[in-house]
């Protein structure tokens, strides 16, 4: 299993260009999340998604945030535009609800985002 | 009410000692209890985690304590290594949301060798 797959690892642009993650998440898995880490304010979740359904975006910083799934095997962050307090590093992590107890988020290993 | 409140934020122990460190929640809907560690570079990893009806949980050196009625959780990993040291956050689950995890603002731990 390759786990979840993130891209770019690092991210640099400048302020005001258009940014696109992108996250893969693992065969099987019905749910994925974005989460933002930074020093100040930890992981915070942005978005998560139930089969390809988006169910709560309350942790989506301003309009300038935008996320979809197309499918189950691909998802997108996009920011536009991009501005310096942006910069952090961006998670996405699945995971399976098919059996309640005995699942855990699976992690990415981050795309490292920094706005200039 | 969905916060999920961590403590310390950094913790440094001798090779051979015992971390620990606490969690607490206010939302009685949460109902799963998961620990996450995270190196430097890494997304972070599912540890250990407990039900809340059970009030302890051990796998090898890591241990969960579970106290329902004070809200309250704690991870302790025993005879502390030196590659324990990372970054250790608590987590609370809501199932009936989709699933949505809830971090602590995590615990940096360094063990001194």
């Amino acid at each position: 299993d390759a786990g979840v797959i993130q891209s770019p690892r690092h991210e640099v642009t400048e302020m005001g260009q258009e940014v696109t993650l992108r996250c893969k998440p693992i065969s099987g898995h019905n749910s994925l999340f974005w989460y933002r880490q930074t020093m100040m304010r930890g992981l915070e979740l942005l978005i998560y998604f139930n089969n390809n359904v988006p169910i709560d975006d309350s942790g989506m910083p301003e309009d300038r945030f935008s996320a979809k799934m197309p499918n189950a095997s691909f998802s997108t962050l996009k920011i536009q535009p991009s501005e310096p307090r942006d910069s952090a590093v961006y998670f996405c992590a699945s995971s399976s609800q098919q059996v309640r107890y005995s699942y855990g988020y699976t992690f990415g290993s981050g795309t490292r985002l920094t706005v200039v | 009410q969905q916060q999920v409140k961590q403590s310390p934020q950094s913790l440094i122990v001798q090779k051979g000692g015992i971390s620990i460190i606490n969690c607490a929640y206010e939302n009685t809907a949460f109902d799963y209890f998961p620990w996450y560690q995270q190196f430097p570079g890494k997304g972070p990893a599912l540890l250990i985690a407990i039900r809340p009806d059970v009030s302890e949980k051990k796998e090898g050196r890591f241990t969960i304590s579970f106290n329902k009625s004070a809200k309250q959780f704690s991870l302790h990993i025993m005879d502390s290594q030196p590659g324990d040291s990372a970054t250790y956050f608590c987590a609370a689950l809501l199932y009936n949301q989709g699933g949505k995890l809830i971090f602590g603002q995590g615990t940096e731990l360094s063990v001194k060798p």
